[in-house]
């Protein structure tokens, strides 16, 4: 199993271009979620799923949206960058219910200017 | 909204030495969970608590949660270089599957 993967590993973008960041888990986990991290900030929850079809926000959404059209893939899209999105992203994917243990993948370093 | 606080942001300490970091919430939590990051890298699951006052080892890593189910530690006896990392809490509540991370405390070890 390669567990999660995320595309690219580090991006360069210019303020007000679009892309995707890509995550694909194949543990077969109903639940996927993308976080973004910066420094002394933590993990921030931004969007999550707890299903094919099913999205939701999580504490900081705007900026960014989401999709999942099927169990293994959960893109994350930014339509417009801003320098404020200059940021390490994480997406994570467990079993659904609570309690389970989010597994992480590698990250993407994205750098807006 | 939920918040998880974590204390201290940064803890250097010489190797051998022992570390802990603490974990305090705003709200009654239905399980807790630790997390480490190694520099560079991606959070990696430790462990997960769920009982009120339950207490778990791992070789030199203890964690314990609160009576109340408020508040956490992790502590980590005789450090060493490998311990090296940023450790975060993260609970989450009620029914709810979100997970609210604390800031996390960033270990450095001097050998």
């Amino acid at each position: 199993n390669a567990g999660v993967t995320q595309t690219p590993k580090f991006q360069v973008l210019k303020t007000g271009q679009s892309m995707t960041l890509q995550c694909a888990q194949d543990m077969n986990h109903e639940y996927m979620s993308w976080y973004r991290q910066d420094p002394g900030m933590g993990l921030r929850l931004i969007h999550y799923s707890v299903g094919a079809g099913i999205t939701d926000q999580g504490e900081v959404p705007n900026g960014y949206n989401v999709s999942r059209s099927t169990t293994e893939d959960f893109p994350l899209r930014l339509l417009s960058a801003a320098p404020s999105q200059t940021s390490v992203y994480f997406c994570a994917s467990s079993k659904p219910g609570q309690a389970q243990t989010q597994y992480f993948g590698p990250g993407t370093r994205l750098l807006v200017l | 909204g939920q918040q998880v606080m974590q204390i201290p942001q940064y803890q250097h300490v010489q190797e051998g030495e022992d570390f802990t970091t603490y974990c305090n919430s705003s709200t009654t939590l239905s399980n807790i969970q630790w997390y480490k990051q190694r520099p560079g890298g991606h959070p990696v699951f430790l462990i997960q608590l769920v009982k009120s006052g339950e207490v778990k080892k791992q070789k030199r890593l203890t964690f314990q949660f609160g009576e109340a189910k408020k508040n956490s530690s992790l502590h980590i006896t005789a450090t060493q270089t490998t311990d090296v990392g940023t450790y975060f809490c993260a609970g989450s509540q009620g029914g709810s599957e979100k997970l609210v991370f604390g800031k996390g405390t960033k270990l450095t070890v001097n050998p």
